[in-house]
């Protein structure tokens, strides 16, 4: 079964830090992978998806298929990046996966003054 | 453009009560999705809705249920309730094309308590 993991519950860097939140995957297929983050008192929303290859707000992620990570990376954090991210695949296109995401458990990232 | 809607925002009900959530996708989609969301287990799938037919089932009880209708609106009822079904419940809504990269649009949630 597809699994996500995110080993850190917590996170917290100093402004202008880098930052990195680790995501790693299991799925026997090719999968697609994304970033959603819900701020406070925010909706959930989509950060960025690998299939695009964007850069938002300073985040991009780089799909590792050998170590099987998409880890969110900035290089300078600032106070507004504090939020709950998470890491979330979707697998190939196929049929049976509409409207499912399985999400990892979450990072709290905390960026402070 | 509105976001997505879901109503109630707030519910409490007992033991072995039924409960009906509802949900409007954004203007022009046609995909809803529902997840509970729970400290515990994190965000987990329910199911999905595509013109009125469910497309999509996670692992859930038959006692969670739900339905779309032609205008794309849906709800979701669960019934014979449990005090683990206390959850926040998301749902979310998409063109609902085939690819892979479908980007969800998430609502607010309906928090549901069960005393």
């Amino acid at each position: 079964a597809q699994r996500v993991t995110q080993p850190e519950k917590l996170l917290s860097v100093f402004k202008g830090a880098p930052v990195e939140l680790k995501c790693n995957y299991s799925y026997s297929g090719s999968p697609e992978l994304f970033w959603y983050v819900q701020y406070s008192r925010q909706r959930l929303q989509l950060l960025l998806r690998h299939i695009s290859r964007e850069s938002i707000k300073g985040f991009t992620a780089d799909l590792n298929k050998g170590e099987t990570s998409f880890h969110l990376k900035k290089p300078f954090a600032q106070e507004e990046d504090s939020a709950m991210y998470y890491c979330a695949l979707i697998d190939e296109a196929g049929g049976t996966s509409y409207g499912k995401l399985t999400f990892g458990q979450g990072t709290i990232l905390t960026v402070h003054p | 453009k509105a976001g997505v809607t879901q109503t109630p925002r707030y519910l409490i009900k007992t033991r072995g009560q039924q409960v009906t959530l509802s949900c409007s996708p954004i203007s022009g989609h046609r995909s809803v999705s529902w997840y509970q969301q729970t400290p515990g287990q994190g965000l987990q799938f329910l199911f999905e809705y595509f013109s009125e037919t469910q497309r999509n089932k996670g692992n859930f009880p038959g006692r969670f249920s739900g339905r779309q209708f032609s205008n794309s609106r849906s709800e979701m009822n669960v019934s014979t309730l449990e005090l683990g079904d206390s959850a926040l419940y998301l749902c979310a809504s998409s063109l609902g094309q085939v690819t892979g990269d479908e980007k969800l649009f998430f609502g607010s949630g309906t928090q549901l308590s069960v005393l």
